[in-house]
């Protein structure tokens, strides 16, 4: 079945560090892939997309590129702030009504 | 309102009663969806309504499970004869279209999170 595997938490960084999270995927098909951030608080709520194989997506400094041959969507931004503190999940969904999420990866920007 | 509005935001029951829990999505939004996040994971789909109608329900654990949407706005997930495994938080999501990877946006409620003791 379809599935969504990331990178275990938390991850630690110093302002301004860099970031990856890893993602990867299993589906059938050709999934959509999405990244989806969760603040302190606050509701899930859609940070950067990508639909089909070699797409780029990206949002508020964070970049994502759509790689089928490793099917993966690593999540990654230059330099992080603290108010990048959150729980990034990622996603697919491959036409239908369900969306699959990863467990999610909680990060933690010390200043 | 602007977002999808979720209430209760924390609730309480004791092991064998019902609950219900209630979404507003945002104005307009054909699909609805509702998904449990147990603590640590990440969001298990439930169910999918398009306007009043529940397409998908695979997702709903048991026949504890029931949701509605009657009129094709509000909708309401009733937990009859709750279990401790039934603690988690229940999330909303609204999108505008009927088909979601092609509009590629689930817009989200904060959740309401259910304690069973």
């Amino acid at each position: 079945g379809n599935s969504v595997t990331q990178m275990e938490g938390p991850v630690t960084l110093s302002e301004e560090a860099f970031l990856t999270i890893n993602c990867t995927y299993t589906a059938t098909g050709y999934p959509s892939l999405f990244w989806y951030v969760q603040y302190p608080g606050e509701g899930l709520q859609l940070l950067l997309k990508a639909t089909k194989a070699d797409d780029k997506g990206s949002n508020k400094g964070f970049e994502a590129t759509y790689r089928k041959e490793t099917t993966s969507f690593h999540l990654e931004k230059g330099s992080v702030q603290v108010s990048d503190s959150a729980v990034y999940f990622c996603a697919l969904n491959t036409g239908g009504f369900k969306t699959i999420f990863g467990a999610g990866t909680r990060l933690f920007v010390k200043a | 309102g602007a977002g999808v509005s979720q209430s209760p935001r924390y609730k309480v029951a004791k092991r064998g009663q019902d609950v219900a829990l209630r979404c507003d999505p945002i104005s307009g939004h054909v699909s609805l969806f509702w998904y449990q996040q147990a603590l640590g994971q990440g969001p298990e789909f439930l169910t999918y309504f398009q306007n009043e109608a529940q397409l998908d329900k695979s997702g709903l654990p048991s026949d504890r499970f029931f949701a509605e949407r009657p009129e094709g706005s509000v909708s309401t997930l009733k937990i009859q004869r709750t279990q401790q495994e039934d603690s988690a938080v229940y999330l909303c999501a609204s999108s505008f279209g009927g088909r979601v990877a092609s509009t590629g946006e689930l817009f989200f409620g904060e959740g309401s999170r259910l304690t069973v003791l």
